[in-house]
């Protein structure tokens, strides 16, 4: 089964809103790392948090880590459309695992 | 520098035939790494390999499915005998570390195989 499991699988929001979603994982990690997949196309790397980091931003990017829990959590503020895309969150347990992402959706 | 380099983009095989996929790291980067993705779902890890070396392959199938990072040349994933059930798109990614101070892992942009 997968290592990182994301919630909620689709998620449809207006421009303008933020969008939260999570991810949960089964081993210890070193580091957990967010990655972005627009249709058809490879993915792009955002944020690595690594297992001693509780929280880490990057431009309108907020990622928080629970190690305790085993899940971690990506925000996106004040979304665009261009931000409609699927979000992975992957773990680095020898090849990089990916989750089953979560598609967000932005309406203009 | 130029990112991970797929190709081909996309590969039409006929049931039975063999499917070659490849993939160039980046520059400096060792450690490779192929994944599966159907439509609409997530990565299925397949194999995580360093140069001349299979590290982890616990996401191959057992038949037909090998891959290999020689110490000159491309990645290769070869699929033998394909079947409809194979067609997905496969990436590639690659990154230059492994351990505590694993880095990011960058991505081509896919091979997408059709069985017909």
């Amino acid at each position: 089964s997968q290592q990182g499991e994301e919630d909620p699988q689709a998620l449809s929001i207006q421009e303008g809103e933020n969008a939260t979603m999570n991810c949960s994982y089964k081993t210890s990690i070193n580091n957990l790392q967010w990655y972005r997949q627009n249709s058809g196309r490879g993915l792009v790397h955002l944020i690595l948090i690594r297992s001693n980091e509780r929280e880490k931003h990057s431009g309108r990017l907020r990622v928080t880590l629970d190690t305790s829990k085993k899940s971690s959590s990506l925000l996106i503020t004040a979304s665009r459309a261009a931000d409609t895309a699927s979000y992975f969150c992957a773990t680095d347990a020898g090849g990089y695992i990916f989750g089953t992402g979560t598609r967000l959706k932005v309406l203009a | 520098n130029a990112g991970v380099m797929q190709n081909p983009r996309h590969l039409v095989r006929r049931r039975g035939q063999e499917a070659r996929l490849r993939c160039s790291p980046m520059k400096g980067h060792s450690h490779v790494y192929w994944y599966r993705q159907l439509p609409e779902e997530g990565l299925k890890f397949m194999v995580y390999l360093q140069k001349e070396n299979i590290i982890d392959e616990s996401g191959m199938p057992k038949e037909r499915f090998s891959a290999e990072f020689p110490k000159e040349g491309p990645s290769i994933l070869r699929i033998q005998q394909v079947v409809r059930g194979d067609s997905a798109a496969y990436f590639c990614a690659s990154s230059p570390s492994y351990g505590e101070l694993k880095t990011e892992a960058f991505f081509g942009q896919g091979t997408r195989l059709t069985v017909v």
